[in-house]
């Protein structure tokens, strides 16, 4: 089983949808990224957190770290959102490297 | 410079040669990390660097490959005798410390013929 499993592995929307992704995680961590990787392969951190909610923009990522659960949600979803968004927990204890999710493939149609 | 950097950005190079890829991290972060992305994959851990201790080597999958750093600077991930297999992109990525956001280089995109 893997160690972290994110869905919908595809999704395809409308302009103006709200979108959520979600991630399980069966290890202990001690933060949790969301990434985007665009169409080009370039990786960006959305969002570190370890508890709770963050809000950036029209992006919304929450986490329970007892249900070992995360969710990244997009309101009003525009087609530059498209990409891959991947969870990726931060491994807890003294090592300190990311595990990875598959990735969720989004593409936003106008 | 303000990101973290990769050269070269693409290496073709042919099976049983080595190379050698490098990462400048951003500048004052002590956490260094290396990572894999095959053709049409997820990313795969390869290495970590924190500070001065002993890495974490665990994702090297085979000791074909091996990466030193120098203090909290540059970093080198050096794959000998390259098989086929090891084609993909090679991603670095550093963080102020353990727990930090991790900022991600461009990549260097390997092609072993």
């Amino acid at each position: 089983k893997n160690e972290v499993e994110q869905s919908p592995q595809n999704l395809t929307a409308q302009e103006g949808e709200f979108i959520t992704i979600n991630c399980s995680y069966s290890v202990g961590i001690s933060a949790l990224h969301w990434l985007q990787q665009h169409p080009g392969g370039g990786i960006v951190s959305l969002f570190m957190l370890s508890s709770g909610k963050k809000k950036h923009g029209r992006l919304i990522a929450t986490i329970n770290i007892q249900e070992k659960h995360s969710s990244l949600h997009i309101t009003a979803s525009h087609p530059r959102d498209s990409a891959v968004y991947i969870c990726a927990p931060l491994r807890g204890g003294s090592q300190g490297n990311l595990i990875f999710g598959k990735g969720t493939k989004l593409s936003v149609k106008p | 410079g303000a990101g973290v950097s990769q050269s070269p950005s693409n290496k073709v190079t042919e099976k049983g040669k080595d190379v050698e890829l490098r990462c400048d991290p951003i500048s004052g972060h002590t956490a260094l990390y290396w990572y894999r992305q095959r053709l049409g994959q997820g990313l795969e851990f390869l290495i970590y660097f924190q500070g001065n201790s002993a890495p974490d080597k665990s994702g090297l999958p085979s000791d074909r490959f091996s990466a030193e750093r120098t203090g909290e600077s540059v970093s080198t991930l050096t794959i000998q005798r390259t098989q086929q297999e090891d084609s993909a992109v090679y991603l670095c990525a550093s963080a102020r410390d353990r727990v930090g956001e991790q900022y991600f280089g461009p990549g260097t995109r390997l092609t072993v013929t």
